[in-house]
């Protein structure tokens, strides 16, 4: 079983829609969660983190995390084609470093 | 503040060639990272240093891979000799290390082609 997993898409949306990305994973031990985003040929960058069950939201990002179940997710309300990218969900263990999961690629269409 | 720097980008050689990558991390980051990013996956940990000492090599490859972080500072990446699968992005990242949430931030990444 991977640490960390994601569907891998894509998952295509309209313009104007909301994007749901979903991520498991496996130690119950972990303590802190973070979605990256990525751009083809360009390195991870943060755009959400969350440490404690529920929600938190950053503009037209909401990132929810339910620890009882194992699960993080990623809303993007209003979606646009800038959002087209792949959606990297991380988690911190407790070992400090970022166990990666493989991605999800958002294509958002206009 | 200025970023990661991470130097060559771009880096192509035959296989058993060696290779060596650069990073520098973000001024007062204790720790740091590197990852291998394979074409389709996730970033996958290579090496963590905490200030000039290995926190984590557990899934370096020690017979051909090898870094060091001289001075707590700068970082070097070596592979050698190199293979075929070793072709991938390779991520330099750093963080303050300190207690609370462990936030990584990346440099551009060193893109190796092994022919």
């Amino acid at each position: 079983q991977k640490e960390v997993e994601q569907n891998s898409g894509p998952l295509s949306v309209p313009e104007g829609a909301i994007a749901s990305l979903n991520c498991t994973y496996s130690d119950r031990g972990s303590q802190s969660f973070f979605w990256y985003r990525q751009y083809s040929g360009k390195s991870p960058e943060l755009i959400m983190s969350i440490y404690s069950n529920g929600d938190k939201e950053d503009g037209r990002f909401t990132a929810q995390l339910n620890k009882a179940s194992q699960y993080v997710s990623l809303l993007i309300r209003d979606s646009q084609p800038s959002d087209s990218a792949t959606y990297l969900c991380a988690v911190d263990t407790g070992r400090r470093a970022l166990t990666f999961g493989s991605g999800t690629r958002l294509q958002v269409q206009p | 503040e200025a970023g990661v720097a991470q130097s060559p980008r771009y880096k192509i050689i035959e296989k058993r060639q060696s290779v060596a990558f650069w990073c520098n991390p973000i001024s007062g980051h204790a720790t740091l990272y590197w990852y291998q990013q394979i074409l389709g996956q996730g970033p996958k940990l290579l090496i963590q240093f905490q200030n000039n000492g290995v926190v984590d090599d557990s899934q370096l490859p020690k017979d051909r891979f090898s870094a060091e972080r001289l001075k707590g500072v700068d970082s070097t990446l070596k592979i050698q000799p190199a293979k075929l699968e070793d072709s991938a992005v390779y991520l330099c990242a750093s963080s303050r290390g300190s207690s609370g949430a462990n936030v990584l931030t990346f440099g551009a990444g060193s893109r190796l082609t092994v022919l």
